[in-house]
């Protein structure tokens, strides 16, 4: 079992929709998550990152931490063309080590 | 603001020769990482540090080795290059179990 998994898309959604983004992890002692937006041939930058159960929000971001589910989404409202890229989650365990899952990409269609 | 700075950002090795791929940070951050990235594929980790004089495996080890003398610094050495290396190489740093990883701009490497 891979200790981070991603819905494997591509994913596609016409501009305006939302795009829904989800990642299962199995280490149970996982401590903090993230979502990182890697264009084609550039380095991953941060989204966001959430270590609490519930909902966090940032602007047109929200993610979502259900820990006894170990599970993490990423839902991006009014979706933009500028939004397409490869969406990477990263789980933190306890002892530093930071693991990615094999990415999800997003097209949206203008 | 340097970050974090890799180097080289390309390279081509011949099957058995080895280098060094290099990574500083000057943000004192604690945290360092190394990945590869294989085309279309997710980041793997190959070793990771919290701290100077502390390392640690990651998923796909072998065939490399790190050191950590200072907090600045967290070179990769690939030993005897195979073409299975062939891929791109971020090193990452981060300041904490709650804090984002920052990257260095990758390293594309070809073994012939």
């Amino acid at each position: 079992q891979k200790e981070v998994e991603q819905n494997s898309g591509p994913l596609s959604v016409p501009e305006g929709a939302i795009a829904s983004l989800n990642c299962t992890y199995s280490d149970r002692g996982s401590q903090s998550f993230f979502w990182y937006r890697q264009y084609s041939g550039k380095s991953p930058e941060l989204i966001m990152f959430i270590y609490s159960n519930g909902d966090k929000e940032d602007g047109r971001f929200t993610a979502q931490l259900n820990k006894a589910s170990q599970y993490v989404s990423l839902l991006i409202r009014d979706s933009q063309p500028s939004d397409s890229a490869t969406y990477l989650c990263a789980v933190t365990g306890n002892a530093g080590k930071s693991t990615f899952g094999d990415g999800t990409t997003l097209t949206v269609k203008p | 603001n340097a970050g974090v700075t890799q180097t080289p950002k390309f390279r081509i090795l011949k099957i058995g020769q080895s280098m060094t791929l290099q990574c500083a940070q000057d943000m004192n951050h604690n945290y360092m990482y190394w990945y590869r990235q294989d085309p279309g594929m997710g980041l793997k980790l190959i070793y990771y540090s919290v701290g100077a004089g502390i390392t640690d495996k990651g998923e796909v080890p072998n065939g490399y080795n790190v050191s950590r003398s200072t907090t600045e610094d967290f070179p990769l050495r690939l030993e005897l290059a195979a073409p299975s290396q062939t891929s791109v190489y971020f090193c990452a740093s981060g300041g904490g179990l709650n804090t984002e990883a920052f990257f260095g701009q990758g390293t594309r490497l070809t073994v012939v």
